[in-house]
């Protein structure tokens, strides 16, 4: 399975601001994943990066919350844009591997102020 | 509306019973089921993979998969306390890695010593 380091792993932001949090895969990969799991809850996908287009939302999700960069095929980062509290939630990256497997990254544990 | 339901607990389970874990899902041409441990803080890891009906085995687990019912589930034999967990019922409705997983609310499960 692929190794995922994600960045940062925790942080604390102020109502308003933007974090963006990186993801490093350690082989190519053509598909990566972007999820939100709130407080309590499961996961949620946010939306689909592959490189070289543009990223595909799941419905509720939408690019100018939420932007998205895959330039290659081992790094992709997510943006959570204009943050509020309803924003604190972990944020995951995974990759999919070999029969549709998915492996997921540490996480970045958010907390919006 | 694709959709992953679980019985969220919590399952509680004596050291050394069989704990059964269950899910359903709703969307009949689903490829691929997973389950995941989720551990509290951390990220899910991945138990168990099924593609076709019948059951799969690995180790102490065993999961069971009956498309017909739309019904996945999970046997965990010999419950340790290290099992104590999250348990995540995730699908993939498209099969072909293209796409992100479904994911159920998850079980929560106690082996009590």
């Amino acid at each position: 399975s692929a190794v995922i380091s994600q960045k940062p792993s925790r942080d604390i932001c102020q109502r308003g601001t933007s974090l963006t949090i990186q993801c490093q895969v350690d082989s190519q990969v053509t598909m990566m994943f972007w999820y939100r799991q709130q407080p309590g809850q499961s996961l949620t996908l946010i939306a689909t990066a592959n490189q070289g287009s543009e990223a595909t939302y799941e419905s509720g999700f939408v690019i100018d919350k939420f932007p998205i960069s895959r330039p290659n095929l081992t790094f992709s980062t997510l943006t959570v844009s204009n943050m509020s509290p309803e924003d604190s939630s972990i944020y995951l990256c995974s990759v999919s591997g070999t029969g549709d497997i998915q492996y997921f990254g540490a996480g970045t544990r958010l907390s919006v102020l | 509306q694709k959709e992953v339901e679980q019985n969220s607990g919590p399952l509680s389970v004596p050291e050394g019973a069989i704990a059964s874990l269950n899910c359903t899902y709703s969307d009949r041409v689903s490829q691929s089921f997973f389950w995941y441990r989720q551990y509290s803080g951390k990220s899910p890891e991945l138990i168990m993979s099924i593609y076709s009906n019948g059951d799969k085995e690995d180790g102490r687990f065993t999961a069971q998969l009956n498309k017909a019912s739309q019904y996945v589930s999970l046997l965990i034999r010999d419950s340790q306390p290290s099992d104590s967990a999250t348990y995540l019922c995730a699908v993939n409705y498209s099969g072909g890695g293209a796409d992100g997983l479904t994911f159920g609310k998850g079980t929560h499960l106690i082996i009590q010593p």
